[in-house]
């Protein structure tokens, strides 16, 4: 696709449910990473990947956040048993990597999650 | 955790005024500096990638300069249109570090026409 693609744009649920958070990168970019913004506050690192692994997920708040990615492109943000201070914007993003293994890539931003816990 | 500070968190400014805010970060293990644009209900956008102390950057009428020894990196509006209107994001990445990368909390700009 042309950009980075999030779905679902908005998502409403009850405390204690599980949600699905999907990210679409931009095709061949090798890496991915999750953001979120709750109200007030800045963009909180959540994880990335390198292709299929995942080396930093030191953001992820708790053991009821994980994510995954198959194929080296699509990715899944899960939060089990949600909680009401998990509503916030949930971004994606995705980089390339370039020659030479350099970092300094730019960041591709989705459209983000907006996830309201009830 | 690392120290990423933006200042101010928000500032008016009248359209054809210039203006700059600063971003600051740790002055060690630097790797890059980032900036990027996030205009309300749109996606943030990328303005630069800094790597290179006393590194300038420029897009138009935005331009950026960093100094990696002291730690902070100046963003400038030059000539600012209402367009300008939105939350400008630094973010750091450190060696070592591997992909990561740590926003600050972003400076809201607000041009008045």
């Amino acid at each position: 696709g042309a950009g980075v693609s999030q779905s679902p744009s908005n998502k409403v649920t009850e405390k204690g449910k599980d949600v699905e958070l999907r990210c679409d990168p931009i095709s061949g970019h090798t890496a991915l990473y999750w953001y979120r913004q709750s109200l007030g506050q800045g963009l909180e690192f959540l994880i990335y990947f390198q292709g299929n692994s995942a080396p930093d997920k030191s953001g992820l708040p708790s053991d009821r956040f994980s994510a995954e990615r198959t194929g080296g492109s699509v990715s899944t943000l899960t939060i089990q048993r949600t909680q009401q201070e998990d509503s916030a914007v949930y971004l994606c993003a995705s980089s390339q990597i370039g020659t030479g293994g350099g970092l300094n890539e730019k960041l591709f931003f989705g459209s983000g999650t907006q996830l309201s816990v009830l | 955790i690392l120290n990423v500070e933006q200042s101010p968190q928000s500032l008016h400014v009248q359209e054809g005024d210039s203006t700059n805010f600063t971003c600051s970060f740790p002055s060690s293990n630097f790797y890059a500096l980032h900036w990027y644009r996030w205009e309300t209900a749109k996606s943030p956008e990328a303005l630069f990638v800094m790597t290179l102390n006393g590194d300038e950057k420029k897009k138009g009428r935005i331009s950026a300069t960093l100094n990696t020894k002291e730690g902070y990196s100046y963003l400038y509006i030059k000539g600012s249109q209402p367009e300008d209107s939105a939350t400008y994001l630094c973010a750091f990445r450190e060696v070592a570090a591997g992909n990561k990368l740590t926003f600050g909390g972003g400076t809201r700009v607000l041009v008045k026409p």
